[in-house]
């Protein structure tokens, strides 16, 4: 089945600062690539997610590129604000719905 | 509009009790999804459903879990004997069709003693 690593695990950046989380995943099959953001105690939120016939997409701060060939897949957050701080999960999917997450980046973005 | 709700919201179990987690997806949403996250881990998937089907039940860890979505809209996961390792956060999530994005709702943390 799907495997999907995350690094790093913990990411701290000066405010301002840009932030980088790469993903590699193991199934050929996958599709679709989610992002989550996960405050303390609160639920997964979506940030921004990409498909296979896409190498990139960016939403104002937030961007994600796709290699497949590689089998990678990065978040880039650019102008990092305190608010940014949480836990930032990957996921992929080969379309069957289900997803399989990275183990998490807790990013912490200091004033 | 409302999200994905779930109750309770916390939930303390004596090991070997019974519990059901409930599940109110957006309305209208056709896919919902269970999942387990563990205390600083990623969600694991634990089932599916389309409608009322249960699709995919390969996450679930044994045979004391079970779930259902009778009528297509709530869901309620259910545990039964409870054992120490069955502690973490159960997290539900809505799709409006299988391939759409999909919203999580706040989580059940069960705590079993």
């Amino acid at each position: 089945g799907e495997n999907v690593e995350q690094h790093p695990s913990t990411l701290s950046v000066q405010e301002g600062d840009s932030a980088v989380i790469k993903c590699t995943y193991s199934d050929s099959a996958s599709n679709y690539f989610p992002w989550y953001k996960q405050e303390l105690g609160k639920r997964p939120q979506l940030i921004i997610d990409i498909r296979s016939n896409v190498g990139e997409k960016k939403d104002q701060r937030i961007a994600v590129t796709l290699n497949k060939t590689a089998k990678h897949f990065s978040l880039h957050i650019t102008e990092t604000q305190p608010e940014d701080s949480a836990v930032y999960f990957c996921a992929a999917s080969n379309g069957f719905q289900k997803l399989v997450f990275g183990t998490g980046t807790r990013l912490l973005v200091s004033p | 509009g409302a999200g994905v709700s779930q109750s309770p919201r916390y939930k303390v179990a004596k090991r070997g009790q019974d519990v059901a987690l409930r599940c109110d997806p957006i309305s209208g949403h056709v896919s919902l999804f269970w999942y387990q996250q563990a205390l600083g881990q990623g969600p694991e998937f634990l089932t599916y459903f389309q409608n009322e089907a249960q699709l995919d039940k390969s996450g679930l860890p044994s045979d004391r879990f079970f779930a259902e979505r009778p009528e297509g809209s709530v869901s309620t996961l259910k545990i039964q004997r409870t054992q120490q390792e069955d502690s973490a956060v159960y997290l539900c999530a809505s799709s409006q069709s299988p391939t759409d994005t999909q919203y999580f709702g706040p989580g059940t943390r069960l705590t079993v003693l």
